[in-house]
């Protein structure tokens, strides 16, 4: 069974780092094919993906976040991180891990995490 | 603004049948492959379709998808007031290099 369970801070302040930690279980992120992406959701808003990493470590950013975003992991761990520096009150949102699957450049998230919430206020 | 385009709400009585559009370019949707995924009130997205048109395991088959040129359209058929919930569609953007999704559809059973 594959399950991805997303844990960070539920509050940051105002240009902080936020990190989120991803732990998954069930597969392997050093399986061809096997990725893991970030996503986040703002209140009453649309999904937004913000990174991937693969299983052979290439990494994929969002081109509007990517000068604060670095997407990292820990395969003995079953980990993976994402850091989103310089935060402010409009990166308030539900933050998702999902489980993605590749070939080529075809990207999909077959299995999500419950998400974790994130405030930004001073 | 997203970089696909999908209509913001559709609605259709219980049975019936309702279309979604996602609509793209030759760098997205034109040459990969799109994924659309279901997300109800209150609770995580799922995977309810990739590769344009495959149902992962325990999606019924009332929900089916295709892909022409640029554009994509995810029908949901026997409409159920379960249903209702936020649709989205998504797919490699080749020249962003990136993942794009749609802004997102609400379905609204009557």
């Amino acid at each position: 069974q594959v399950t991805l369970r997303e844990s960070g801070p539920a509050l940051v302040k105002p240009t902080q780092t936020l990190t989120l930690t991803c732990t998954f279980s069930g597969f392997s992120l050093n399986t061809a094919g096997m990725c893991v992406s970030w996503l986040r959701q703002p209140p009453g808003k649309a999904l937004e993906w913000l990174a991937v990493i693969d299983w052979d470590d290439d990494k994929y950013y969002n081109t509007s976040l990517k000068t604060r975003l670095t997407i990292s992991r820990d395969t003995s761990k079953n980990q993976v991180v994402l850091a989103l520096t310089d935060m402010d009150p409009v990166d308030t949102a539900t933050y998702y891990c999902a489980r993605t699957r590749n070939y080529y450049y075809d990207y999909y998230m077959d299995v999500w995490g419950k998400g974790t919430t994130v405030a930004v206020s001073s | 603004q997203s970089v696909l385009t999908q209509p913001p709400s559709v609605s259709a009585a219980p049975g019936q049948t309702v279309s979604i559009s996602c609509s793209g370019s030759s760098s997205n949707i034109g040459n990969n492959y799109v994924s659309w995924y279901q997300q109800l009130p209150g609770t995580a997205p799922r995977l309810l379709i990739y590769d344009n048109n495959h149902r992962p395991s325990g999606i019924p088959d009332r929900f089916s998808a295709s892909k022409s040129g640029t554009s994509a359209t995810l029908d949901i058929t026997g409409l159920q007031t379960g249903d209702e919930a936020d649709y989205y569609c998504g797919t490699w953007d080749s020249s962003l290099s990136a993942v794009v999704f749609g802004g997102g559809t609400k379905v609204t059973v009557l």
